[in-house]
This record gives structure tokens, C-alpha cells and sequence, in this order.
């Protein structure tokens, strides 16, 4: 996990809320990424940022949003447009090609 | 479009024996892969990476071997213990840092 945070660990949210989920790095590392992750499978792309106050959608962007308003931190919210939200978050900050995770937060939608 | 996929999604072995883990690739343009280790609840951990200059890079117990000639990755886990007991996935790359993942191979190892 090196100087990546993840917070909260597990979260749960009623239908209809939306949620932000924290990635904190210390890392100094310029880009950033959210991910997907859902039981069985891979990790798909939610958002990234190459630089801050930039940010792209990634291959499954509708339902949530990201800022990128300081080096350290790229916050992703879950709004209520996400139909399906329960998944496991993953956040990366890369160095050139190499992207190293934080440890994922857990959301379950009751 | 591009993907990354694994040819077996579980592999079992014995405590002792060297694994195997295998990816194909589809992307002919990719210049940079990686092998990721996830244990269960936690996330991604880099193992291992190489880029496409390369035919083998050697980590410690852990070998990556890329064919580009048939776009084939693998990693090779020398005297495999319990805790490597995960789900490994190989990534590749290209331009803009966009990492595609493969679903993944539970590797289990049995004593």
C-alpha cells in the first residue's frame, strides 16, 4: 500500500445518498486513479487525473465524480445516479507506467 | 478493443513446487506490463514488471517472462509457500498511463 489511505475501510449507504470516499498519497506521485473492482473481476477504470485541477472519465464514469483540487488527494463520490454501487474502491497514484494501490474501501448499498 | 486476458482462472499447487501464471495480451503496442498481487480485502500489490525491450526480468523467487511473438506473459513463482496464496493479475500499458487488467488467477497452494 506504501503512502496510499484509503478511508474509510467499509462504508454503507442508504439508497438515494451520495457518498465520497477519501484517497490520501504522500507519495509526491502526479497522477491518480480511481477503480472498480466487483467479486471475481478485474478493475475497471473510473476516473483519473494526470495533474491536478485535470481530471478524465474513465470506462465507467457515469454515476460518479472526482476533484482534483490538491496533489495529495483525489476524492471520488458515489451519487445516487450510480445504480449499481456496491463494489470494492481501489485508488492508485502512479510514477511514469507504474501504479501502486491503496488498500480499497468497500462499499455496500443497503 | 484491447484486452488482457488469463488463460486459467484457478491454478492449485503444492507448498514447494514452482508456479506458473499465465496472460495473453492482445495489444501489440503495448510497451510495459505488470503483475499485480491481491490478497483477499486488500488491494494491489506490484509483484514484478518488464517492458517490451525485454524478454525476462528476474525478481526475487518471482521470473516474468514475456513472448511478444505470440503476445503471451507469464510469471513463474519459484518454491511457492502459503502466502502467496492471492489472486494475480497482469496488466499492460500504453500511452496516457491507462492500465488494463486481465480478471485474474487464484493461485492456491496446498501444503
Amino acid at each position: 500500500d506504501g503512502g496510499i489511505t484509503q478511508s474509510p475501510k467499509y462504508l454503507f449507504r442508504k439508497e438515494g445518498q451520495n457518498v465520497t470516499l477519501s484517497c490520501e498519497q504522500n507519495l509526491n506521485h502526479d497522477a491518480m486513479y480511481w477503480y472498480r473492482q466487483d467479486p471475481g473481476q478485474g478493475l475497471r477504470l473510473i476516473y483519473y487525473s494526470q495533474i491536478v485541477n485535470d481530471f478524465q472519465k474513465g470506462d465507467i464514469a457515469e454515476g460518479y465524480s472526482v476533484s482534483r483540487e490538491k496533489k495529495e488527494s483525489f476524492p471520488l463520490t458515489v451519487t445516487s445516479a450510480q445504480k449499481n454501487p456496491t463494489a470494492f474502491y481501489l485508488c492508485a497514484s502512479s510514477i511514469e507506467q507504474t501504479q501502486y494501490f491503496g488498500p480499497g474501501t468497500r462499499l455496500t448499498v443497503l | 478493443g484491447e484486452s488482457v486476458g488469463l488463460h486459467l482462472p484457478t491454478l492449485s499447487v503444492q507448498e514447494g513446487d514452482n508456479s506458473i501464471i499465465n496472460c495473453a495480451y492482445s495489444n501489440s503496442a503495448s510497451d510495459y506490463f505488470i503483475w499485480y498481487k491481491q490478497e483477499s480485502g486488500k488491494g494491489p500489490q506490484f509483484i514484478i514488471d518488464i517492458r517490451s525491450n525485454m524478454d525476462k526480468r528476474q525478481g526475487q523467487r518471482v521470473t516474468v517472462l514475456l513472448n511478444k511473438t505470440v503476445k503471451h506473459l507469464s510469471l513463474q513463482i519459484a518454491a511457492t509457500q502459503p502466502g502467496d496464496s492471492a489472486v494475480y493479475f497482469c496488466a499492460e500499458t500504453f500511452g496516457y498511463n491507462k492500465l488494463i487488467f486481465g480478471a485474474g488467477t487464484r493461485l492456491a497452494v496446498h501444503p
